[in-house]
């Protein structure tokens, strides 16, 4: 069975702080990873993808992988009480494989 | 990005009905998935939408539960047959960009099965 695994939270930082998620996978064929911000009653939406090991950087986010490891991570530096909200790791080889999520409380 | 809706936004159903959500994209896409997503779970793949052909389902997942019709590359269907208060979820259309190799999702129908 190939999974993805995230801690699911609460992750409590306080506004202006860097918020770190991460999360592991099981499947050494998986070629990209997504990172998904779902706000409560609406659907996921795509934050950053990233194909290969290090770091990518958009904003005020950073992606890290390291496919030796199979661990990715997500940073948000100045963290927001806008950026609260449940964070979905997704792993992809043949297909989509997501995780359980985690939830990112900002304190203001 | 692509752009897509879903009709109905949300419904309240009977059990042993039958409901039929749509999902429009605004672009040509490679694939089209359908998801369910129970309160405070992660999302469950139903199926993928197959364009001209039958749907592949998940385990768990049957044709004669959850019917689903891909017409064309920008518009798919799944029903939900004799509904119980168990189908009570959110229903997730996504599309596939080949392109831009990401996944992205449709608002989502919220289904209630009293």
């Amino acid at each position: 069975q190939k999974e993805v695994e995230q801690n699911s939270g609460p992750l409590s930082v306080p506004e202006g702080a860097i918020a770190s998620l991460n999360c592991t996978y099981s499947d050494r064929g998986s070629q990209s990873f997504f990172w998904y911000r779902q706000y409560s009653g609406k659907s996921p939406e795509l934050i950053m993808f990233i194909y290969s090991n290090g770091d990518k950087e958009d904003g005020r986010f950073t992606a890290q992988l390291n496919k030796a490891s199979q661990y990715v991570s997500l940073l948000i530096r100045d963290s927001q009480p806008s950026d609260s909200a449940t964070y979905l790791c997704a792993s992809r080889a043949y297909k989509y494989i997501f995780g359980t999520g985690t939830r990112l409380k900002v304190l203001a | 990005s692509a752009v897509i809706s879903q009709k109905p936004s949300r419904d309240i159903c009977q059990r042993g009905t039958s409901l039929t959500i749509q999902c429009q994209v605004d672009s040509q896409v490679t694939m089209m998935f359908w998801y369910r997503q129970q309160p405070g779970q992660s999302l469950t793949l139903i199926a993928t939408a197959n364009q001209g052909s039958e749907a592949t389902y998940e385990s768990g997942f049957v044709i004669d539960k959850f019917p689903i019709s891909r017409p064309n590359l920008t518009f798919s269907t799944l029903t939900v047959s004799n509904m119980s208060p168990e189908d009570s979820s959110i229903y997730l259309c996504s599309a596939y960009s080949g392109v831009q190799e990401t996944q992205y999702f449709g608002p989502g129908t919220r289904l209630l099965v009293l």
